[in-house]
């Protein structure tokens, strides 16, 4: 079945240390993009790819880093330069309309 | 810039009553918009969009949306209410920015209470 992959489902995190949460589509999808959720606030978006190789700052950029190698993945590394990281992370892909979501990762500071 | 203002971050309802989940956008052009369905601890899915063809979408699970130019809106409804539709609902608009960049930014959320 095609669709959206995110890994690992919970995630937790000493102070100080980067990790990186994956993403892998198999739906052949051009875009793909990461968003934050925290209550109350929504989506905010961290960071978008449009094609293999390009990818830009959205609203939240600060603390955070891309790649995208490849046209299926595009993982997300949470940095220790980011101050509050402890939020539902969501990634989704889109081609012409609507972008599709994957489950999302819970990532918690400890 | 382009955004969503969802009216209501909560709303709660009897079951077998009216929902009406609101939705005002602002763009500049004729926008793609979307509703979405959240439930705990998951990822969204799609309930209905809006792509300049009709002004009234129907989605899935009994839900439709109206999309009036004249008052910026795109609301949500469904005739009568179920406990299963107990969610989070996020309105979202899809658009280019000036770098020639598609995005998607979505509202703050609508949490839906379904009262038996």
């Amino acid at each position: 079945d095609g669709g959206i992959t995110q890994s690992p489902k919970y995630l937790f995190r000493k102070e100080g240390q980067n990790v990186t949460l994956s993403c892998e589509q198999n739906l052949n999808h051009d875009a793909m993009y990461w968003y934050r959720q925290d209550p109350g606030q929504g989506l905010r978006l961290i960071y978008y790819s449009q094609i293999v190789n390009d990818f830009q700052k959205g609203d939240i950029a600060e603390g955070y880093s891309v790649s995208r190698e490849k046209k299926e993945s595009f993982p997300l590394t949470v940095t220790s330069a980011q101050k509050n990281p402890t939020a539902f992370y969501l990634c989704a892909s889109s081609m012409v309309t609507e972008a599709f979501f994957g489950q999302g990762t819970r990532l918690t500071v400890v | 810039a382009q955004s969503v203002t969802q009216l209501g971050s909560h709303v709660s309802v009897s079951e077998g009553a009216l929902v009406l989940l609101r939705c005002n956008y602002s763009s500049s052009v004729p926008p793609y918009l979307f509703w979405y369905v959240q439930y705990p601890n998951q990822g969204l899915q799609l309930l209905l969009k809006y792509t300049s063809a009709a002004t009234l979408v129907k989605g899935i699970n009994g839900f439709e949306a109206e999309f009036k130019k004249s008052e910026t809106s795109f609301h949500l409804t469904k005739p009568s209410a179920h406990m299963s539709d107990a969610a989070e609902y996020f309105c979202a608009v899809r658009h280019m920015n000036s770098g020639g960049y598609q995005k998607v930014t979505f509202g703050t959320g609508t949490k839906l209470q379904v009262i038996p």
